[in-house]
Order: structure tokens, then C-alpha cells, then sequence
């Protein structure tokens, strides 16, 4: 079964750090690129990031840059978001979901997300 | 930047009615890289539609997408129970990927 599972969520502080890992199984995992998404509490969708196969071609929102990193490791089968000086509005369920071809594509499988709660 | 203008908001329907969404762009999305997903509550969202007209794998075929350029359409052809939910729109024709602001289809 192909099945995306995101951890690494939880209650930190503004101006906190947390590092959300998403795994991979039931496919090749070397041969798509990922994506991060976010939605917050009773909000629509937003893209965060994307990574391609290789992890040479990132891409990230522009709101977020400089605060995020998203990496992966081919070899463990896994998908990182590094997630620095974090603000309340941050607050959201983090999707981890494959894309289907290049790095900037559609997203045909999801996991069921982590949340994140930027609070004092 | 892509802006996705969805509409209705929200589209109050009866279980075996027709249901026709909008997604309207800011710009021309390259070569129909429009892709539509169907949202729970408490769930991850669903693929349904690439390519503004494919459906995805396991997809029923009362969902059909269609449209180019910058107006775009998700029609549901008889509304089943399960149908009712959050439907987003999204653009992967450049970067920043954008997603439409949902459209919820509740029961009438």
C-alpha cells in the first residue's frame, strides 16, 4: 500500500524550531518529488515546498523562505521540513504529498498530516 | 503569482443534483496544469482531476474537469452522499504552486 506518514508535529513557542519528517513506503520514494503543504485551522490549502527526485531543484513559498528548509534522504525513504523562527500564523496541519512528475507538479498521494501549534 | 478564484464559496445542492464549480486564474495556466482535490473533514485531500480533465485513478466518472487558459470547471453529474465535501482547485504550470480558496458543497 502506497502510504505517506508525517511526524514531528507539536506545541512550541514563537521564535521555536521543530523538524517535521514525513515517511515513505509502498513505492519508490527515489523516483518522485515531494512536496510540503499546510492548512490552517479552518483554512484552505497552501503550497510550502517542493523537492525534486535528486533534491537538486527546491522550491519554496516566498513567504517562508529563509525560515524553512525541506530536505530528503533517498536511502531512508523520507521527506524533512526544518521549520525555524516560527510565528503563530505557522499554526497548521502539515500535508506531506507526492508529486506525480517534476517538482512542480500535481499531487496524487497524501499523508494525514501533522499539526503544528506556534503558541506561548 | 497564479491567483485561483474559486466560486461559489459555498453551493447548497440536493443528493442526485448536478454540481458545476468554478476556478478562474489571474493568468493563462501553462499547457492546462490545473488539478482539482476533494477535501473531508479531518481528512487529507484526495486527488481527483490533472491535466484540468483526467481523472485520477479509482475516480468515479460522474467527476469530469474541464476548461484552458484561465476558466476552469469540476463538475459533479449526480451528487452522491459522499460527494459532499471541500473542493480545491490548484495550478502547477509555474512556481509558486497555488491553490484556489475551496468551494464547500454541502447538502441542501
Amino acid at each position: 500500500e502506497v502510504q505517506l506518514v508525517e511526524s514531528g508535529g507539536g506545541l512550541v513557542k514563537p521564535g521555536g524550531s521543530l523538524r517535521l519528517s514525513c515517511a515513505a513506503s509502498g513505492f519508490t520514494f527515489s523516483s518522485y518529488s515531494m512536496n510540503w503543504v499546510r492548512q490552517a485551522p479552518g483554512k484552505g490549502l497552501e503550497w510550502v515546498s517542493s523537492i525534486s527526485i535528486s533534491g537538486s531543484y527546491i522550491y519554496y513559498a516566498d513567504s517562508l523562505k529563509g525560515r524553512f528548509t525541506i530536505s530528503r534522504d533517498n536511502a531512508k525513504n523520507s521527506l524533512y521540513l526544518q521549520m525555524n523562527s516560527l510565528r503563530a500564523d505557522d499554526t497548521a496541519v502539515y500535508y506531506c504529498a507526492r508529486g506525480f512528475g517534476g517538482p512542480l507538479d500535481y499531487m496524487d498521494v497524501w499523508g494525514k498530516g501533522t499539526t503544528v501549534t506556534v503558541s506561548s | 503569482e497564479i491567483v485561483l478564484t474559486q466560486s461559489p464559496g459555498t453551493l447548497s445542492l440536493s443528493p442526485g443534483e448536478r454540481a458545476t464549480l468554478s476556478c478562474r486564474a489571474s493568468q493563462s495556466v501553462s499547457s492546462i496544469y490545473l488539478a482539482w482535490y476533494q477535501q473531508k473533514p479531518g481528512q487529507a485531500p484526495r486527488l481527483l482531476i490533472y491535466g484540468a480533465s483526467s481523472r485520477a485513478t479509482g475516480i468515479p466518472d460522474r467527476f469530469s474537469g474541464s476548461g484552458s487558459g484561465t476558466d476552469f470547471t469540476l463538475t459533479i453529474s449526480r451528487l452522491e452522499p459522499e460527494d459532499f465535501a471541500v473542493y480545491y482547485c490548484q495550478q502547477y504550470g509555474s512556481s509558486p504552486l497555488t491553490f484556489g480558496g475551496g468551494t464547500k458543497v454541502e447538502i441542501k
